[in-house]
C-alpha cells in the first residue's frame, strides 16, 4: 500500500524557518516526481513546489521561490520542503503528494507572533 | 502562468442528480488535467486523471470529459457521499494550478 506520512509542522514567528518531512513508503520512490500542495484555512488548493524522480529538476511557486527549497533523500523514502523567511500568508495545511496520487494527511503550519 | 476557471463555486443538488462542474483553463493544456474531491477535514482525493481517465477504485458514477481548454466533471446520480468540494488542475505546464473549487452541498 503506498503510503505517505507528512511531519515537521507547528507553530512558527514571522520571519522564522521550518523544515517539513514527507515518508514514503509502498512504491519505488524514486521512480516518481512529488509536490507538495498546501491549503490555507478555509481556502483552495495551492501548488508549492516539485522535484523530478532524480532530485535534478526542481519547480517552485512564485509565491515562495526564493524561501522554500525542495529535497529529495532517495536512499531514505524522504521528501523535504525548507521553508525560511516565514509569513502570515504561509499559514496552511501543508500536504505531499505522489503525482496526482496520493496525497499525505497533511502537517500544520502556522506563522504567527 | 495558466489560470483555472471552475464554475460555479458552488451548487445545491438533491440525491439522485445529475451534477456537472466546468473548468476552463486561460490557454490550452491539452489533456493534462486532474478532477479532485476534497471533504472537510480530509486529503484530497483524485478521482480524474487525463481529463477523462477514473483513477483505480474511483466509482464510474464520476466522469470527466474535454480538452484543450474547455472540461467538465460529472456525477452522474448523486449519493451523499459526493456531497464535498471539487477542484480541478492543470499538469500541463508548471507552475501547476488549481481551479478554486467547486462546493456541492445538498438541497
Amino acid at each position: 500500500e503506498v503510503q505517505l506520512l507528512e511531519s515537521g509542522g507547528g507553530l512558527v514567528q514571522p520571519g522564522g524557518s521550518l523544515r517539513l518531512s514527507c515518508a514514503a513508503s509502498g512504491f519505488t520512490f524514486s521512480s516518481y516526481a512529488m509536490s507538495w500542495v498546501r491549503q490555507a484555512p478555509g481556502k483552495g488548493l495551492e501548488w508549492v513546489s516539485a522535484i523530478s524522480g532524480s532530485g535534478d529538476r526542481t519547480y517552485y511557486a512564485d509565491s515562495v521561490k526564493g524561501r522554500f527549497t525542495i529535497s529529495r533523500d532517495n536512499s531514505e523514502n524522504a521528501l523535504y520542503l525548507q521553508m525560511i523567511s516565514l509569513r502570515a500568508e504561509d499559514t496552511a495545511v501543508y500536504y505531499c503528494a505522489r503525482g496526482l496520487t496520493p496525497w499525505g494527511q497533511g502537517t500544520t503550519v502556522t506563522v504567527s507572533s | 502562468d495558466i489560470q483555472m476557471t471552475q464554475s460555479p463555486s458552488s451548487l445545491s443538488a438533491s440525491v439522485g442528480d445529475r451534477v456537472t462542474i466546468t473548468c476552463r483553463a486561460s490557454q490550452g493544456i491539452s489533456n493534462y488535467l486532474a478532477w479532485f474531491q476534497q471533504k472537510p477535514g480530509k486529503a484530497p482525493k483524485s478521482l480524474i486523471y487525463a481529463a477523462s481517465s477514473l483513477q483505480s477504485g474511483v466509482p464510474s458514477k464520476f466522469s470527466g470529459s474535454g480538452s484543450g481548454a474547455h472540461f467538465t466533471l460529472t456525477i452522474s446520480s448523486l449519493q451523499p457521499e459526493d456531497f464535498a468540494t471539487y477542484y480541478c488542475q492543470q499538469y500541463d505546464s508548471y507552475p501547476w494550478t488549481f481551479g478554486q473549487g467547486t462546493k456541492v452541498e445538498i438541497k
